[in-house]
């Protein structure tokens, strides 16, 4: 079935440090959404990419729809203490199961102050 | 903006006991998804529904039930809940993009 790799599984970093990470997946999406979790919350959607190539901000995000179809980039830029949480990617499954979204196992961000 | 609320933020409940977890969106959305969430699992899907009284199974459907009489509300049902069954449960609603909407979720403890 279709997956979703997510990069890095974690990170720490500094308040002010701009950062980046990625999700791939082992076949075409033709939607890329992008949500982020704060603790003992649900997640809440940031971005949704509908055509490859596309750049959407969001505040201090940024999400990238790649062009092969296979991979969208999130990036936040200066980041503050409360960009803590996790960040997820998911796509629609194709075919029959439209429905549904797969999800990414996410990237878990620090912010260290 | 689309509001997605949830019964309850923590329950805490015994082994054997009937559980219903309560979801009701506000934007008339067709489609109601359940999910539970574990560390290291990530997001699995329970069960969804994309109209009233219709409800198809997700990946993982064994040991729960769920009921769509109204648009707006989609009930998840733990017929006999047990400890492995301590998680943390996600209502999701969408309209006619694939864009899902999630609500605060559910703690659920069962001892």
């Amino acid at each position: 079935g279709q997956q979703l790799n997510q990069s890095p599984q974690s990170m720490f970093i500094q308040e002010g440090e701009d950062v980046s990470m990625n999700c791939t997946s082992s076949s075409i999406f033709n939607t890329w959404l992008w949500y982020k979790q704060d603790p003992g919350e649900g997640p809440v959607l940031l971005i949704a990419l509908y055509k490859a190539g596309e750049l959407t901000s969001n505040g201090r995000l940024t999400a990238q729809f790649g062009i092969t179809r296979k991979d969208s980039f999130l990036n936040i830029s200066a980041s503050i203490p409360s960009d803590v949480g996790i960040y997820f990617c998911a796509g629609p499954y194709s075919g029959a199961g439209s429905y549904q979204l797969t999800f990414g196992k996410g990237t878990k961000l620090s912010v260290i102050p | 903006d689309v509001k997605v609320t949830q019964s309850s933020r923590y329950l805490v409940k015994r082994t054997g006991e009937k559980v219903f977890l309560e979801c009701v969106q506000d934007m008339d959305h067709e489609n109601m998804f359940w999910y539970r969430q574990d560390p290291g699992l990530g997001l699995r899907l329970i069960y969804f529904s994309y109209d009233v009284k219709m409800k198809e199974k997700g990946d993982i459907p064994e040991g729960y039930s769920v009921s769509r009489e109204k648009k707006e509300r989609f009930s998840l049902i733990l017929e006999s809940a047990s400890t492995n069954q301590t998680s943390m449960y996600l209502c999701a609603s969408r309209g006619n993009s694939y864009e899902q909407y999630f609500g605060p979720g559910t703690r659920l403890t069962v001892t």
